[in-house]
């Protein structure tokens, strides 16, 4: 159990094209979601918490126009990275919060490698 | 300021020689301590999850164990095949007392087990 799966696992798009992921918990309900990016032999970091019917909440740093998150169900979030450039090729990683009596667990996808040139 | 610190950042093993890993943190109020393990070019595959000081839990080769200021990852006789990156996190409570759902992550340990 407790499965989230990404989609697609790989994107190569042009500078200045627009990205979308999407993020799936497939055998859960998850009201809430994170998207994270990390760069190589480095950990995640977390860019924004995602809650169904809801805004997302962005961390410090994150632009909020650039990465736009919507989570219009309780089993998929979607990242769109707009105007991508190269500095935004990454590897971004969902996860999905399974809660089940007092435990908060998060599952991640597989992670999506994004490379813009 | 909320913070877990994970060593060594690389541990090179020979197959069958046990050794531990070590995770501190500092959180205002600690709900739970999370290990994951992460291939490379893979997501973070759930382990274990700790919640209060004394719990331990076991998964084949792996035994997590809490304290009020650290975790530890045991690996007892490891096989090549638990080579990967070990991930540890904290989750807090927030400060009203309610759900606080964000993990703060540490760098990670990259385990190396040759045979």
């Amino acid at each position: 159990g407790a499965v989230v799966s990404q989609h697609p696992s790989r994107v190569i798009c042009k500078s200045g094209t627009s990205v979308k992921i999407e993020c799936r918990s497939l055998d859960f309900q998850a009201t809430t979601m994170f998207w994270y990016r990390q760069f190589p032999k480095q950990s995640l970091m977390l860019m924004a918490t995602s809650n169904e019917g809801s805004k997302a909440t962005y961390e410090q740093g994150v632009e909020k126009d650039k990465f736009l998150i919507n989570h219009a169900s309780l089993t998929l979030s979607t990242l769109t990275v707009t105007s991508a450039h190269p500095e935004d090729s990454s590897f971004y990683i969902c996860s999905a919060q399974h809660r089940t009596g007092y435990s908060y667990e998060q599952y991640f996808g597989p992670g999506t490698r994004l490379t813009v040139t | 300021e909320d913070q877990v610190t994970q060593s060594p950042e690389a541990l090179r093993l020979q197959e069958g020689e046990s050794s531990s890993l070590n995770c501190s943190y500092t959180v205002s109020g600690l709900r739970g301590l999370f290990w994951y393990r992460q291939d490379p070019g893979k997501g973070p595959e759930f382990l274990f999850t700790l919640y209060s000081a004394g719990e331990e839990k076991e998964k084949e080769r792996l035994k997590a164990t809490l304290t009020k200021k650290e975790s530890f990852l045991h690996i007892t006789a490891p096989k090549p095949e638990d080579s990967a990156t070990y991930l540890c996190a904290v989750q807090a409570i927030g400060r009203l007392g309610g759900g606080y759902n964000k993990l703060i992550f540490g760098a990670g340990t990259r385990l190396a087990v040759h045979p």
